[in-house]
């Protein structure tokens, strides 16, 4: 079956460690982004990529790094210096840009103590 | 800049109903996309229904249908024949310019009572 695959489904770490959540994809999709969600809240933009060794920052990279060194694979890393990292990570591809719809993974909820 | 308003925090709906999911949105970009997407409590996004700026016509997906009004910026989903399992979050978001970034609103909980 094609998809996205999100893992761990929860995730604990202690503060000031870096984590790294995986985001792969079998749907041959060029495109990949990762998304931030906050209890009550819409989703918010960290980073997207649209080629392979190629990513741009969302509307809130700080704190966060990606890597994107395989077309299926699209890993963040959410270091130390995020202040918040307490929330809910959801990766999506689609097949190229503009006006194609994002395909989502089941996503991570990451808790910092 | 994108943005996205969706004024509806909560709705009731009674089964077998239609409800009608608000959604405006404001762009300076001639050419846009605009989705409704469902979270249920798993938290997974599940893709509904999508409407291109330039589209004549509104689009429907099944029970599912977008009402447009563009010179007006709304895009609401109007969900038919609600069942229980419609229970949910709905988001509208939208994408404009060279990227397909999604912009969300804050999103609609839905309940579908019996």
């Amino acid at each position: 079956d094609g998809g996205i695959t999100q893992s761990p489904k929860y995730l604990f770490r202690k503060e000031g460690q870096n984590v790294t959540l995986s985001c792969e994809q079998n749907l041959n999709h060029d495109a990949m982004y990762w998304y931030r969600q906050d209890p009550g809240q819409g989703l918010r933009l960290i980073y997207y990529s649209q080629i392979v060794n190629d990513f741009q920052k969302g509307d809130i990279a700080e704190g966060y790094s990606v890597s994107r060194e395989k077309k299926e694979s699209f890993p963040l890393t959410v270091t130390s210096a995020q202040k918040n990292p307490t929330a809910f990570y959801l990766c999506a591809s689609s097949t190229g840009t503009s006006g194609y719809e994002q395909y989502f993974g089941p996503g991570t909820r990451l808790t910092v103590t | 800049a994108q943005k996205i308003t969706q004024t509806q925090p909560g709705m009731f709906v009674q089964e077998k109903e239609a409800v009608t999911l608000d959604c405006t949105y404001d762009t300076s970009d001639p050419s846009y996309g605009l989705f409704w997407y469902k979270q249920p409590s798993s938290g997974e996004m599940i893709f509904l229904i999508y409407q291109g700026s330039y589209d004549q016509q509104n689009a429907t997906e099944g029970r599912y249908s977008l009402n447009f009004q563009k010179a007006r910026k709304s895009a609401n989903l109007v969900i038919s024949a609600s069942q229980l399992g419609d229970s949910a979050m709905y988001f509208c978001a939208m994408t404009g310019g060279a990227t397909n970034k999604l912009i969300f609103g804050t999103g609609t909980l839905l309940a579908v009572q019996p």
